[in-house]
């Protein structure tokens, strides 16, 4: 059973250019969070999504910052119009319900963007 | 929101027991205690959970007394392999939201 997959694992942007994140969940999951870190600081939530819905996106920057989850394929998160800012780690996690209480959420290696 | 705090750093030697202890004064009655272990350049793993007394499992012993005000991660005999930063967290009740800390940084010295 392959576990949360993501990628890129690395991937370099230019100011004002666009990133794409991708996230396929493990097997039989159907919740997917989107988290950020920045260097030596913890995971920051930023969604809470599950196939075709958005549930919880309070974390997300009000501008510039978008995420799916189609009901076929990955989930992605996007980032338009790349600033210095957002370089960071992005992890992906997935669980196979959503409910809080025992909830183990598994995380993927994380996509680390850096924006030149 | 239950915030947890955490040393920031730990140093031990292999072989040693490590005692990581957590506060989380404003957890809620339904909220569990999660903590997540993560390397450098990867993405955070799962440990332990617990609700309350003590759970354990073949890699930690998670420790919460009868208030749940706190939590105490037990790693027996760590190796260097063990050297990561360790997150505790509450799960927010009736939600699906981790807040995590900064965690603490346990290194394992030779």
């Amino acid at each position: 059973n392959a576990g949360v997959m993501q990628n890129p694992r690395h991937l370099v942007r230019r100011r004002g250019q666009e990133a794409r994140l991708r996230c396929s969940p493990m097997k039989g999951h159907s919740h997917v969070y989107w988290y950020r870190q920045l260097p030596e600081e913890g995971l920051k939530f930023m969604v809470y999504l599950q196939k075709e819905n958005i549930i919880d996106e309070s974390g997300m920057p009000k501008e510039r910052f978008s995420a799916e989850f189609p009901k076929e394929g990955p989930s992605i998160l996007r980032i338009q119009q790349v600033v210095r800012g957002d370089s960071a780690a992005y992890f992906c996690a997935s669980s196979p319900t959503g409910t809080s209480g025992y909830n183990e959420q598994f995380f993927g290696p994380g996509t680390r963007l850096t924006v030149l | 929101l239950a915030k947890t705090t955490q040393p920031i750093s730990m140093d031990s030697y292999e072989g040693q027991e490590v005692n990581i202890t957590c506060s989380h004064n404003n957890i809620a009655t339904n909220d569990y205690i999660t903590w997540y272990q993560q390397f450098p350049s990867q993405g955070p793993r799962f440990i332990i959970q617990g609700y309350k007394t003590k759970v354990t499992n073949e890699v930690a012993s998670l420790f919460i007394p009868a208030d749940r005000k706190s939590s105490t991660l037990s790693l027996p005999r760590v190796s260097l392999s063990d050297t990561a930063v360790y997150y505790c967290l509450v799960g927010i009740s009736g939600t699906y939201k981790y807040i995590f800390g900064t965690g603490t940084r346990l290194k394992v010295l030779a």
